[in-house]
């Protein structure tokens, strides 16, 4: 069964620092969306692609937060600098059209 | 706004009991909905799903899902939980036409007892 993958799983870093987390999504799925989630909250948007186009990245924290999709297949979310309120779990998914699947999350501690 | 209210923070049955988890969600019309399943340190994976006609849907694992409309509820149930149910249960809608604006609910922490 085929499944989104992401890496790393877990990511120690120190405030200041840049990190970068890597999406791979289910082969066609042409929608692809970071999520940011804190602990004991429910997921979050941060940013969607159709393709390697942006559609939604209005909750993105521009200033600190880049995404890119560039050949409309993975996606790399990064953030520089990190900052402490920055450690959560960042979740990918990816959409043939309306269901979403998850991948495993890369769980971010900024120190 | 939408929004999506799941008001039980953490519930603890026993094995064999029944479970219902609750879900409200504010909105003008009727959105899709979903039911997802995160074990800890995991990501999250469908329970099952709403778009449209009848208003029982049955999900993976046992699970089922009621829609109503007067309500705006979406309650999670299962006639008998099983220890490997313990997780986070999260709740979560769409609205039609949205492009995949998924909103989650805070989500309702299960513990099983023996």
């Amino acid at each position: 069964e085929a499944e989104v993958a992401q890496s790393p799983r877990y990511k120690i870093t120190e405030k200041s620092q840049a990190v970068a987390f890597w999406c791979d999504p289910i082969s066609g799925h042409a929608t692809l969306y970071w999520y940011r989630q804190i602990l004991g909250q429910g997921p979050e948007l941060l940013v969607q692609f159709q393709d390697e186009s942006v559609v939604d990245d209005s909750q993105l924290p521009k200033d600190r937060f880049s995404a890119e999709r560039l050949k409309g297949v993975d996606s790399t979310l990064k953030i520089q600098p990190a900052e402490l309120g920055d450690s959560a779990m960042y979740l990918c998914a990816s959409s043939p059209r309306v269901e979403q699947f998850f991948g495993p999350g890369t769980r971010l501690t900024v120190l | 706004a939408q929004s999506v209210t799941q008001p039980d923070i953490h519930i603890t049955v026993s094995e064999g009991a029944s479970l219902e988890l609750r879900c409200n969600y504010s909105y003008g019309a009727t959105p899709y909905l979903f039911w997802y399943v995160q074990s800890p340190g995991q990501g999250l994976q469908l329970l099952l799903k709403y778009f449209s006609g009848d208003t029982l849907v049955q999900g993976i694992k046992g699970f089922e899902a009621e829609f109503k409309r007067s309500q705006s509820s979406f309650n999670l149930r299962k006639p008998s939980v099983h220890w490997s149910d313990a997780a986070e249960y999260f709740c979560a809608v769409e609205a039609r036409g949205s492009q995949g604006n998924l909103i989650f609910g805070k989500g309702t922490k299960l513990s099983v007892k023996p």
